[in-house]
């Protein structure tokens, strides 16, 4: 797998259901971020977990990390049609030089 | 507000035409990037600066120039484009610490990029 790399790459679910995606890396990581990005815009940050953190919550997000693992999860709970965007994970890495690497992202759809 | 700003937000362009998308920042951030999106590759990184007059090849720079004159400014040049250039690019800028660990990313709005 990629480093970053998002599952499932797409997902749907009915509104007031909860949401869970999950990142896996392949590197020993310093933190690892999660940011939404709405069709065509900027990404937004949404939390930033560091190595020795295992959980992590901003209101209706929950994020987890296992680090023994190399995976993340982000959940969302009571999900919202606002929450339709694409969630990316972002690890910050040493790649020959200090590096912030996205992966490609989890499509989610919430439908009302 | 603290924000990244970049313009134009939409442009399209001929082959060979050179350009300069501009990104700005308000949040005296040291550090600042530019990406490009792509359907099915992700967010790929250009070029980032770690402060002023200090830049670095991310991983697609070929065709791209930076600079970094100042703190808050780090345009963009494509000095001679061509189609495989056409995508979406975002800006983005954080705080940086020492070199050890990204903090939090501020992107742009972006800018579509097409080039005929």
């Amino acid at each position: 797998s990629q480093q970053g790399e998002e599952d499932p790459q797409a997902l749907s679910i009915q509104e007031g259901e909860n949401a869970t995606m999950n990142c896996s890396y392949k590197t020993s990581i310093n933190n690892l971020q999660w940011y939404r990005q709405n069709s065509g815009r900027g990404l937004v940050h949404l939390i930033l977990i560091r190595s020795n953190e295992r959980e992590k919550h901003s209101g209706r997000l929950r994020v987890t990390l296992d680090t023994s693992k190399k995976s993340s999860s982000l959940l969302i709970t009571a999900s919202r049609a606002a929450d339709t965007a694409s969630y990316f994970c972002a690890t910050d890495v040493f790649q020959g030089a200090q590096k912030l690497v996205f992966g490609q992202g989890t499509r989610l759809t919430i439908n009302p | 507000e603290a924000q990244v700003t970049q313009n134009p937000r939409y442009l399209i362009t001929v082959t060979g035409k050179k350009l300069t998308v501009t990104c700005s920042q308000n949040m005296n951030h040291e550090y600042m990037s530019w990406y490009r999106q792509d359907p099915g590759l992700g967010l790929r990184q250009i070029y980032y600066s770690m402060n002023v007059e200090v830049t670095d090849k991310g991983d697609v720079p070929e065709g791209y120039k930076v600079s970094r004159k100042e703190k808050r400014n780090f345009p963009l040049i494509l000095e001679s484009p061509s189609p495989n250039q056409t995508s979406l690019y975002f800006c983005a800028s954080s705080l940086h610490t020492s070199g050890v660990s990204y903090n939090e990313q501020f992107f742009g709005p972006g800018t579509r990029l097409t080039v005929l």
